[in-house]
């Protein structure tokens, strides 16, 4: 089975601090893509990677940055963390080929203070 | 530009069947996908529709109409664990990435 595995459940941050939020999977899929989640909005696409050291910004990619230097791990970066940054953060990835669906990670709920 | 609809909420009561709708509008489309998304939990995949047709799968199908932009996941002899939330997403032409809907919450009552 591929795991996708985020390294907090649960984050408390204080407004203004340098937040990253690390994201490993451990089947050599292509793909790596963060989303953030809140109630009535869904999820909505921060930034994605197709390669190593590859990146494209989604739908929401402001105050965030990424950083893919290995395959299998995808960070998420908040430079400067602000209250309307918490969320529900997950992290997918998948092979990259047609027909394949994301494999998410359990989620990091982020609480910025 | 993408769009998807789907109901906010729904209730059905166990043993029953429901069918949760999803239409969309994609500059492309490249497969729809329905996930599961329990409270607090992360989606898991439920299924994939490429071509026109209904995908069956136990007690899961998912039907899909490229002509009208409309896919729906029916769920038969509902049961509580089937309280959850119910994702729709769409991958474009060419793209990497799925847009997905909000969401329909499912309450499955005795």
């Amino acid at each position: 089975d591929v795991k996708v595995t985020q390294s907090s459940r649960y984050l408390v941050k204080r407004t203004g601090e340098k937040v990253f939020l690390e994201c490993v999977q451990d089947m050599d899929h292509e793909n790596m893509f963060w989303y953030r989640q809140d109630p009535g909005l869904g999820l909505r696409l921060i930034y994605f990677s197709y390669d190593v050291k590859m990146k494209e910004k989604g739908d929401i990619p402001e105050g965030y940055s990424v950083s893919r230097e290995k395959k299998e791990r995808f960070s998420l970066i908040l430079e400067s963390a602000s209250t309307n940054q918490t969320s529900m953060y997950l992290c997918a990835s998948n092979p990259g080929a047609e027909g394949y669906g994301y494999t998410f990670g359990s989620g990091t709920r982020l609480t910025v203070v | 530009g993408q769009n998807i609809d789907q109901p906010t909420e729904m209730t059905a009561t166990e043993g029953a069947i429901v069918q949760i709708n999803c239409t969309y509008q994609t500059s492309g489309f490249n497969g729809l996908f329905w996930y599961q998304q329990h409270a607090g939990e992360a989606p898991t995949f439920l299924s994939y529709n490429v071509l026109d047709g209904l995908e069956e799968k136990g007690r899961f199908s998912s039907f899909l109409s490229r002509s009208k932009g409309y896919s729906y996941l029916l769920l038969k002899e509902l049961q509580m664990k089937d309280s959850a939330s119910y994702l729709c997403a769409v991958r474009a032409t060419g793209a990497n990435n799925l847009f997905f809907g909000t969401g329909t919450r499912l309450t499955v009552i005795p």
